[in-house]
């Protein structure tokens, strides 16, 4: 079965940038998209279809995928982005497949 | 304002089952494929199953194919997810989440989730 991997944790200091990287197999070849979810939280999309927010998800998030690795970045890191981050893949012979989350934290 | 409301949850002893629900509002319910997600205590998501537009389809997870069945009523706009045969492991917070994409067919994330509720097997 198709697995996505994450690191664990990722740390940085408020202002700077934050890169979080998801790798599985061809990845670039399917749909990634990023959730957040803080604690006692449902997940929010923040990310979709590799490199597109939603509405109302602030301009500091973005997204790429290709090879083998998504990375979502979120520039001028701020205190309420600290959170769990769950990258998740997807195409029509896969399904939706999670990774094992990272946990930010803005020092 | 689309809302998912989960529903159903509760403790049960290993083997035993339950019948989670989901009530939808304020988008086209038929128009939408709809998930379950679900979240063991302090470890991450994991898709469990998902059912088309027209209920005409599903999936499902390997580690609850044959286990937990999936269904919705369009005419009620609510989704459930029947699990049976209960394992300690299936200990999580259960998800509704909606497709992103109105097409009736899977699409690749989910745009909006419930709050969820907590299934306990023990």
């Amino acid at each position: 079965s198709y697995e996505v991997t994450q690191p664990p944790s990722v740390s940085v200091s408020p202002g700077q940038t934050a890169s979080i990287t998801c790798s599985g197999d061809k990845l670039g070849d399917k749909y990634a998209c990023w959730y957040q979810q803080k604690p006692g939280q449902s997940p929010v999309v923040v990310i979709y279809q590799d490199n597109k927010r939603p509405s109302g998800i602030p301009e500091r998030f973005s997204g790429s995928n290709s090879g083998n690795t998504a990375t979502l970045t979120i520039s001028g890191t701020q205190a309420m982005d600290e959170a769990d981050y769950y990258c998740q893949a997807w195409d029509s012979s896969t399904a939706w497949v999670f990774g094992g989350g990272t946990k930010l934290t803005v020092l | 304002e689309v809302q998912l409301v989960e529903s159903g949850g509760g403790l049960v002893q290993p083997g035993g089952s339950l019948r989670l629900s989901c009530a939808a509002s304020g988008f086209s319910f038929s128009s939408y494929a709809m998930s379950w997600v679900r979240q063991a205590p302090g470890k991450g998501l994991e898709w469990v199953s998902a059912i088309i537009g027209s209920g005409g389809s599903t999936n499902y997870a390997d580690s609850v194919l044959g286990r937990f069945s999936i269904s919705r009523d369009n005419s009620m706009h609510m989704l459930y997810l029947q699990l049976n045969s209960l394992r300690a492991e299936d200990t999580a917070v259960y998800y509704c989440a909606k497709d992103r994409v109105g097409s009736g067919s899977y699409s690749d994330a989910f745009d909006v989730w419930g709050q969820g509720t907590v299934v306990t097997v023990s």
